[in-house]
């Protein structure tokens, strides 16, 4: 596509359940990334994809966060219990390719809220 | 671990200014420096990004400098307009070139 897509744009879910979020990256774009932003935070790094190689999962809170991708196509996070400190808006980028030489496109990403 | 941080974390100036918005980084070894725009309720857009091996880029009325050996860029911005005003966010490539670190921005406020 022509840009990254995100869905839901907005979700509100009540504490204990598990909540799936999807990102659609441009065509192309090898690298995938998913961020975290708290009201009046700045930018956490989650997950990094990069083809099919192993993702770095450095950034996952707590074991509740997953996410998948499969080749260079759609990617799922899914948290798993949620819990209120996870409401924030979740921001998905991919990159043509991992290695710094290319910048990042955002999506406008998923906006959490838990109840 | 590399770690970003930008000054001020707001500002606020009437329209015409010129302006120049801080960011420096722990780790000299990075990649690259990407500065986006984040406007309220939306993602972001990016703006300028600067190769390590360059020291600075252009576009429009931006121009963002790198200088690696002291661990800072600035993003200047002339003749500001209202239509400036966001939030302005730096990041910094980590040491492997995998993820993008993250300051937690300044937001500009430019008054007609």
């Amino acid at each position: 596509g022509a840009g990254v897509s995100q869905s839901p744009s907005n979700k509100v879910t009540e504490k204990g359940k598990d909540v799936e979020l999807r990102c659609d990256p441009i065509s192309g774009h090898t690298a995938l990334y998913w961020y975290r932003q708290r009201l009046g935070q700045g930018l956490e790094f989650l997950i990094y994809f990069q083809g099919n190689s192993a993702p770095d999962k450095s950034g996952l809170p707590s074991d509740r966060f997953s996410a998948e991708r499969t080749g260079e196509s759609v990617s799922t996070l899914t948290i798993q219990r949620t819990q209120q400190e996870d409401s924030a808006v979740y921001l998905c980028a991919s990159s043509r390719q991992s290695g710094g030489n290319y910048g990042y496109t955002f999506g406008s990403g998923t906006r959490l809220t838990v109840v | 671990k590399q770690e970003v941080t930008q000054i001020p974390a707001a500002l606020s100036v009437p329209e015409g200014e010129n302006l120049v918005l801080n960011c420096s980084f722990t780790d000299s070894a990075i990649y690259n420096l990407q500065w986006f725009r984040q406007d309220p309720g939306k993602g972001l857009t990016s703006l300028l990004l600067i190769q390590s091996s360059q020291r600075e880029q252009t576009s429009g009325r931006l121009n963002a400098s790198l200088d690696k050996s002291s661990g800072r860029s600035t993003l200047y911005i002339a003749a500001s307009q209202p239509g400036d005003s966001a939030t302005y966010l730096c990041a910094a490539f980590n040491q492997a070139g995998t993820a993008l670190i993250f300051g937690k921005g300044t937001t500009l406020s430019v008054s007609s």
